[in-house]
């Protein structure tokens, strides 16, 4: 059974740029959440996602956003990059949201803004 | 002041050794994970836990609702285990909150 898939893997993007990521859930996973991980602020969680709706949210600025298709595939969208946005950012699967359920994580796509 | 709390932030022992981690939080909370992350970014759930105590092979996760609290404890540590050790909760708001991670090296 294959993992999450997040691609790309590497990204580098200049400053005012916008970018989009992809997460590839587990096949028969419903819900998708993403995270951005930084030195300084360690795992920060940004949305989740189950059957294409906006379930959750974290405390970032709307430059951050994302979606969900039908097939679970889910893309996230930063806009105006800025380059504190330099991060990796990580996706996760499980079948379905909310507590005592196991996530299953993506390796991650490395976002560097210069 | 964080609303996850872990400690210590940095931990080396030898090989052999029986690791504690711990891991304090401020908020009611439905679920707690811990989690594994090696070099290079890749993570891994170890556990889940809403209540009691856990084990897998080595590792043993126990938590406590009352004082809010759960440890993670390794058992004879091995250089592979070497790795950041991260606390999430889900809090009763269903707000996802990490700890600062613990990273522990363990030594041949």
């Amino acid at each position: 059974k294959a993992g999450v898939t997040q691609t790309p893997r590497y990204l580098i993007k200049t400053r005012g740029q916008q970018v989009t990521l992809s997460c590839s859930p587990i096949s028969g996973h419903r819900s998708v959440s993403w995270y951005q991980q930084t030195p300084g602020q360690g795992l920060q969680f940004l949305f989740e996602y189950f059957s294409e709706t906006q379930r959750n949210k974290g405390n970032f600025p709307g430059r951050f956003s994302g979606r969900q298709f039908s097939n679970s595939r889910s893309e996230m969208n930063v806009s105006t990059l800025e380059l504190g946005d330099s991060a990796l950012y990580l996706c996760a699967s499980s079948v379905q949201p909310g507590p005592g359920t196991e996530a299953f994580f993506g390796q991650g796509t490395r976002l560097t803004v210069v | 002041k964080n609303e996850v709390e872990q400690s210590p932030q940095n931990l080396t022992a030898q090989e052999g050794e029986f690791i504690t981690i711990n891991c304090s939080y401020s908020v009611g909370i439905s679920a707690l994970h811990w989690l594994q992350q090696h070099p290079g970014g890749g993570i891994v759930s170890l556990f889940m836990l809403s209540s009691g105590k856990k084990k897998h092979g080595r590792l043993i996760a126990t938590i406590n609702i009352q004082e809010k609290h759960s440890s993670l404890h390794i058992t004879a540590s091995h250089p592979r285990d070497s790795a950041v050790y991260i606390c999430a909760v889900r809090s009763g708001n269903d707000k996802i909150i990490f700890g600062k991670g613990t990273r522990l090296h363990i030594l041949p």
